[in-house]
């Protein structure tokens, strides 16, 4: 079973406060990708990334994923009380011959709050 | 808009007892996914279905059934229920399978089993 490992577990700042969420692992993801989660929803998809070094940004979120394609982060510049929510990262890994096993496999998730 | 349509959204068991979860989905999306979540836990896979005619068994499946009923439609079945199947349930669905398709979930269901 291969895991995927994010920290912190959790976080809690204060409005207008940079904070940075990682995704690691020891193997090499063929894709990855950010959802978050509000209380009493399902996962919603942020971004997802497929090219080593890639750097996306959707407004005050910054994702990144790593050049060997075993880790990622996410960054929020400023962040404000409507980011508070489980941000969840979920890999698809690639064997050695770089197939795609298809499943995605999340990671445990990073509870962030945000204080006004 | 309705995306994924879970239900029933909460649901209380006795041990012992069976009970299908309902997932239908209206994207035309063809790949579909159970999913448990518990704190700490993350997501775990019980179930998925590639494309209709197909299910596979995931990371957790022991204690679940499921049918891809239709493209649309994709339920899991607890035959004899257990405190441990305590859970939230999130069903899923992908336009494809692999790649960089991303997943649209239901809005779970939460399940007790006493």
């Amino acid at each position: 079973t291969q895991l995927l490992e994010q920290s912190p577990q959790f976080l809690s700042i204060q409005e207008g406060e940079n904070l940075t969420v990682y995704c690691n692992s020891s193997s090499v993801f063929s894709s990855l990708q950010w959802y978050r989660q509000e209380p009493g929803e399902g996962p919603v998809l942020l971004v997802t990334v497929v090219t080593g070094g890639e750097v996306k940004k959707l407004k005050r979120l910054t994702f990144q994923f790593g050049d060997a394609r075993k880790d990622s982060s996410l960054h929020i510049t400023a962040a404000q009380p409507g980011d508070t929510g489980l941000y969840l990262c979920a890999g698809r890994y690639s064997n050695a011959g770089g197939t795609s096993y298809g499943k995605l496999t999340f990671g445990q998730g990073t509870i962030l709050t945000v204080h006004p | 808009n309705a995306g994924v349509t879970q239900t029933p959204k909460f649901q209380v068991l006795k041990t012992g007892q069976s009970m299908t979860l309902q997932c239908a989905q209206d994207m035309n999306h063809n790949s579909m996914y159970w999913y448990r979540q518990d704190p700490g836990m993350g997501l775990r896979l019980i179930y998925y279905s590639a494309s209709e005619g197909t299910t596979d068994k995931g990371e957790v499946p022991n204690g679940y059934n499921v049918s891809r009923l239709n493209k649309r439609e994709f339920s899991l079945r607890l035959e004899s229920a257990a405190p441990s199947q305590t859970s939230v349930y999130f069903c899923a669905s992908s336009d494809g399978f692999g790649g960089g398709y991303g997943y649209t979930f239901g809005s779970g269901t939460r399940l007790t089993v006493v």
